[in-house]
């Protein structure tokens, strides 16, 4: 178990361009959440999927922002047009979700995005 | 839905002193309850968890928090502050048992310092 692993740690990009970032999580969780967190706030939930699946996207989502997991395991999410509002730390969380009560998100390190 | 308010954003001990960190949440339905710790350009790290059984919830680091469903409360609290306490705590909300959605709500985070 080595943990939930992103990729890249940090970005810095120009206003316009599109960016990925890229989520390993633990093997065998069937979970994966990405939330987003701006200095001085905590994280702010973005979307999250279970297996393949896309279950639930917040609001705050644009239609800049997307997101996948095609087999269930690695995710990435893609933002398009980058504004100087998506600055941000960007992290990735997984879970298992299971008989047991009380499902455990476990963050990776994030990815801290800058837009000039 | 569901909020978490976390008074105050910075707290400082003396190092052997108290830690109370104060978390106050809103749910709909009967939550589950978390606190997290982020140090300097790192994810979140699991500290403890309250899961609807023991409402009083012992965790890593000495660390230790009492639900309290008169108060919406979920303070956290370690006897003795060390250096290494120095962090970021988030407290953060999901739906429990009854409820389908497992997305994490978290509050503004606090800043601990402690003083040698």
């Amino acid at each position: 178990d080595t943990g939930v692993s992103q990729d890249p740690r940090h970005k810095i990009t120009k206003r316009g361009q599109n960016v990925t970032f890229r989520c390993d999580p633990i093997s065998e969780h069937n979970r994966l959440y990405w939330y987003r967190q701006t200095l001085g706030q905590g994280p702010e939930f973005l979307t999250y999927f279970q297996n393949e699946a896309q279950l639930e996207k917040s609001r705050l989502l644009s239609d800049r922002f997307s997101a996948e997991r095609p087999k269930g395991s690695f995710s990435t999410l893609e933002i398009q047009r980058t504004e100087q509002g998506d600055s941000a730390m960007y992290l990735c969380a997984s879970s298992l979700v299971g008989p047991t009560l009380g499902e455990t998100q476990y963050f990776g390190p994030g990815t801290r995005l800058l837009v000039l | 839905a569901q909020s978490v308010t976390q008074l105050g954003s910075h707290v400082s001990v003396s190092e052997g002193a108290l830690v109370l960190l104060r978390c106050n949440y809103s749910s709909s339905v009967p939550p589950y309850l978390f606190w997290y710790v982020q140090y300097p350009n790192q994810g979140l790290q699991l500290l403890l968890k309250y899961t609807s059984a023991a409402t009083l919830v012992k965790g890593i680091n000495g660390f230790e928090a009492e639900f309290k469903k008169s108060e919406t409360s979920f303070h956290l609290t370690k006897p003795s502050a060390h250096m290494s306490d120095a962090a970021e705590y988030f407290c953060a909300v999901s739906e429990g048992p009854t409820g389908a959605n497992s997305k994490l709500t978290f509050g503004k985070g606090i800043t601990l310092s402690v003083r040698p």
